[in-house]
């Protein structure tokens, strides 16, 4: 079965500083895609970035930076110099097609309260 | 508009009622999911269209629940006889992509039910 792991419930911190969001990830999958969606208080999810199974270079994208580790099942994110902007729920989603077919499995979300 | 839409954006009902949710995915899009959100969790498939094939209703929790998209772009999911557990919010997302859905998805701002 896959699974995906958000440890962390909420995370709060102070404006600029550095904070890292960890994913730990479970599928029996050899080719499988990794997601990282924000659902900011409005409720849409928006996309942030996607990452296949073959391809572990880190990924950088202004403030935000993606770990991908095959050897721990891991995808973390971490944002740099927090803005209030990046309080959302950030969920982290896992897609292969072998064993979970057309579905999607998310995480159950870690909460970022950044504060002025 | 250029996003997903979905209607109405919140929906009360009496359990026992019947409930239909309205989703219109970004034209174009091949691909169209429907989740189910509980509160502080994350998104949990239902259902999958290919056009107008439903090709993956693994994720539909009983009979009660049914999604339809006859021409291949508005989507319905229909809850019948509702119950208190069926209290979340229904999210629609669509995707430009053929199966597998490996792409980003794009995410509507959800129907939030409430069934007293």
């Amino acid at each position: 079965a896959q699974k995906v792991t958000q440890a962390q419930t909420e995370i709060s911190v102070v404006e600029k500083e550095d904070v890292t969001l960890d994913c730990v990830y479970e599928t029996r999958d050899t080719t499988y895609y990794l997601f990282w969606y924000k659902q900011p208080p409005s409720g849409e999810l928006v996309f942030l970035i996607r990452r296949n199974s073959f391809d572990e270079q880190n990924e950088i994208s202004g403030r935000y930076s993606w770990n991908f580790q095959k050897s721990t099942s891991s995808f973390n994110f971490t944002i740099t110099a927090s803005q209030v902007v990046d309080s959302a729920v950030y969920f982290c989603a896992l897609s292969g097609f072998e064993t979970g077919g057309f579905k999607t499995i998310f995480g159950a979300g870690t909460r970022l309260f950044v504060k002025a | 508009g250029a996003g997903v839409s979905q209607s109405p954006r919140y929906k009360v009902a009496k359990r026992g009622q019947d409930v239909a949710l309205r989703c219109d995915p970004i034209s174009g899009h091949v691909s169209l999911f429907w989740y189910q959100q509980a509160l502080g969790q994350g998104p949990e498939f239902l259902t999958y269209f290919q056009n107008e094939a439903q090709l993956d209703k693994s994720g539909l929790p009983s009979d009660r629940f049914f999604a339809e998209r006859p021409e291949g772009s508005v989507s319905t999911l229909k809850i019948q006889r509702t119950q208190q557990e069926d209290s979340a919010v229904y999210l629609c997302a669509s995707s430009l992509s053929r199966p597998p859905p490996y792409n980003e998805q794009f995410f509507g701002p959800g129907t939030r039910l409430t069934v007293l």
